[in-house]
């Protein structure tokens, strides 16, 4: 199946500075990607749909200034936890595919990056 | 809004036991439903799915059916391999303009040989 790579698997920061993750998709085109936030023993919580060449989507209750998302072309998409601070601590999954209209489309999921802002 | 709650892990299970991960869902409209694995250091990977009412999703062994009179996507196997120890994620795309997945909170299954 198609291949979502997403980068760094684990990365710690300190608190105040920021944060970029990065989702691409190997062998397929991505005009959407999402973006997710894991609390220990919670759901996978949808943050935002990065739509290629456009503004993302963000779920009510996300701040979009804090989680800015950057979709540049079709395989790849960024998220940048900006001023980072202990409670941004999560881990964040990425996936693409299963967007807009793709009722039936499969969704891949990149391995996912745990955050420990200190 | 629409939701998703599974079973509570951990879920330990002995080699070639029965398998059941319990899954139900809320929701206004008509949703496909999935189940996802996670196993150590990887992604989430579509274990099965079900589109409409009675579908029942396989695959490598697993099974799930989805019961629209019990709002249900259980997951079921018949024996289960230490290889089969991850974490399950239950989930429904809400068919809606946006067709978002809506997760359950994942099970961890760990078979011991």
């Amino acid at each position: 199946g198609a291949v979502v790579s997403q980068h760094p698997s684990r990365v710690i920061c300190k608190s105040g500075t920021s944060v970029k993750i990065e989702c691409r998709s190997l062998d397929f085109q991505a005009t959407t990607m999402f973006w997710y936030r894991q609390f220990p023993k919670q759901s996978l919580m949808l943050m935002a749909t990065s739509n290629e060449g456009s503004k993302a989507t963000y779920e009510q209750g996300v701040e979009k200034d804090k989680f800015l998302i950057n979709h540049a072309s079709l395989t790849l998409s960024t998220l940048t936890v900006t001023s980072a601070h202990p409670e941004d601590s999560s881990f964040y999954i990425c996936s693409a595919g299963g967007g807009r209209g793709g009722m039936n489309t499969e969704a891949f999921f990149g391995q996912g990056t745990r955050l420990t802002v200190v | 809004g629409d939701s998703v709650t599974q079973m509570e892990g951990p879920v330990t299970l002995s080699e070639e036991a029965f398998l059941t991960i319990n899954c139900t869902y809320t929701a206004t409209g008509y949703p496909s439903l999935f189940w996802y694995v996670q196993y150590p250091g990887e992604g989430l990977q579509l274990l099965l799915k079900a589109t409409k009412a009675d579908d029942k999703g396989s695959n490598k062994g697993f099974e799930a059916t989805y019961r629209k009179e019990t709002t249900s996507f259980h997951l079921e196997k018949g024996s289960v391999q230490v290889s089969d120890s991850a974490v399950y994620f239950c989930a429904l795309r809400d068919g809606g303009a946006t067709n978002k997945l809506i997760f359950g909170t994942g099970t961890l299954l760990a078979v011991q040989p």
